[in-house]
């Protein structure tokens, strides 16, 4: 069974680019999430999809990050414009049960390293 | 405040020792309890999850919960070289979809 793809593995931008990071999750997981992970923190939630719609987004900063998930696969984060405290680790992680389960395994892709100067 | 709380480490502990890693939460609402191991540079992995008061063993791991003491570890029984990362506990509260990670231990087993 292959895992969670994505893509870039590493990206470097300046301070007010733009980036979008690509998500695939395992085929057939339902449930999609985006983690930012900054150096020394453990992962944060950003934002969480069953299929294509939006389970929650309250830790996503509006202002600069989205994220769509137009057909129930694929997914893209995107930030515009960065800033340098968006330095960080983008996990992608996806699991087969509803989001609501108790047991709730994620698997978790690579991540992309991002670095924002 | 923080609503996950970790020793960041790092522990070392000796090969074939026991390594205690330890996890506070402030959510009594809490319900749900996981570790995860994550290697330098690559993602976390899913070792154990817990929900009941008391103990669960898989392997060489055993989880620990204590609700009223707001209280879960992880023991690893012979430790080995390999079992060298930082591990991740991440807590639930009932009703929400949002898992809240601790920053982590960095566990060194030395040989």
């Amino acid at each position: 069974e292959a895992g969670v793809a994505q893509s870039p593995r590493y990206k470097i931008i300046e301070k007010r680019q733009s980036v979008a990071f690509w998500c695939n999750p395992i085929s057939g997981h339902a449930t999609l999430y985006w983690y930012q992970q900054i150096l020394g923190q453990g992962p944060k939630l950003l934002i969480q999809f069953q299929n294509n719609g939006v389970v929650d987004d309250s830790q996503l900063p509006k202002d600069r990050f989205s994220a769509e998930r137009l057909k129930g696969v694929d997914s893209t984060l995107k930030i515009q414009p960065a800033k340098l405290e968006d330095s960080a680790v983008y996990l992608c992680a996806s699991s087969n049960q509803y989001a609501g389960d108790l047991h709730n395994e994620q698997f978790f892709g690579p991540g992309t390293r991002l670095t924002v100067l | 405040q923080k609503e996950v709380e970790q020793n960041s480490g790092p522990l070392s502990v000796p090969e074939g020792a026991i390594a205690s890693l330890n996890c506070t939460y402030s959510d009594r609402g809490s319900q749900s309890f996981f570790w995860y191991r994550q290697y330098s540079g690559k993602s976390p992995e899913l070792i154990m999850f817990i929900y009941s008061n008391g103990d669960k063993e898989d392997g060489r791991f055993t989880a620990q919960l204590n609700k009223a003491s707001q209280y879960v570890s992880l023991l690893i029984r012979d430790s080995q070289p390999s079992d060298s990362a930082t591990y991740l506990c991440a807590v639930r509260r009932g009703g929400s979809y949002i898992p809240t990670f601790g920053r982590g231990t960095s566990l060194i087993v030395h040989p």
